[in-house]
């Protein structure tokens, strides 16, 4: 089955820093990327998604690339602001027409003022 | 509109008791997802069903373990006997017809 690995576990930068986030998978038929966003005690909320026919997205402040040859992906948020603290997880479908997610671990960011 | 609700949101039971934790989706939406998440870690996956079909369960860790979405709308995920290790957060996420899932607040199972 699919297995995504995410680094750094934790990540701390000053507020209008850059922070990246960067994950892996193993099955190259994953075709989904998802990014989540959990804030403490909340549920995971979708920020950002990539498929696999397009290598890169940008909405606002948050962009995601994709290298499938390489099989990996990546979060980058700019001009980060204390809001943006909350643990963030990546994901990948199986493929195979499976729409189940794997995550990762997931990230703790903490932004400093 | 409204999101995903899962209810009870709180639930402790003793061991050996069946609990039922419920899951209703987005209005519409085809897929529906229960997943399980650790503190401090992704969720993981459960069971899925795409109307009131199930379509892959292969992520219930045993067959205590059980799920149903009988009118292609509210889902019940039933553990029977629970065990101390049971205890978690169990959430619940749906999406129009895959990919894009949105998840419910969860349901804390506490399990003494």
């Amino acid at each position: 089955g699919e297995n995504v690995e995410q680094h750094p576990s934790t990540l701390s930068v000053q507020e209008g820093d850059s922070a990246v986030i960067k994950c892996t998978y193993s099955d190259s038929a994953s075709n989904y990327f998802p990014w989540y966003k959990q804030e403490l005690g909340k549920r995971p909320q979708l920020i950002i998604d990539i498929r696999s026919n397009v290598g890169e997205k940008k909405d606002q402040r948050i962009a995601v690339t994709l290298n499938k040859t390489a099989k990996h992906f990546s979060l980058h948020i700019t001009e980060t602001q204390p809001e943006d603290s909350a643990v963030y997880f990546c994901a990948a479908t199986p493929g195979s027409g499976y729409s189940t997610l794997t995550f990762g671990k997931g990230t703790m960011l903490l932004v400093s003022p | 509109g409204a999101g995903v609700s899962q209810s009870p949101r709180y639930k402790v039971t003793k061991r050996g008791q069946d609990v039922a934790l419920r899951c209703d989706p987005i209005s519409g939406h085809v897929s529906l997802y229960w997943y399980r998440q650790a503190l401090g870690q992704g969720p993981e996956f459960l069971t899925y069903f795409n109307y009131e079909a199930q379509q892959d369960k292969s992520g219930l860790p045993n067959d205590r373990f059980s799920a149903e979405r009988p009118e292609g709308s509210i889902s019940t995920l039933t553990i029977q006997r629970t065990e101390q290790r049971d205890s978690a957060m169990y959430r619940c996420a749906s999406s129009p017809m895959g990919e894009e899932q949105f998840f419910g607040p969860g349901t804390r199972l506490t399990v003494l």
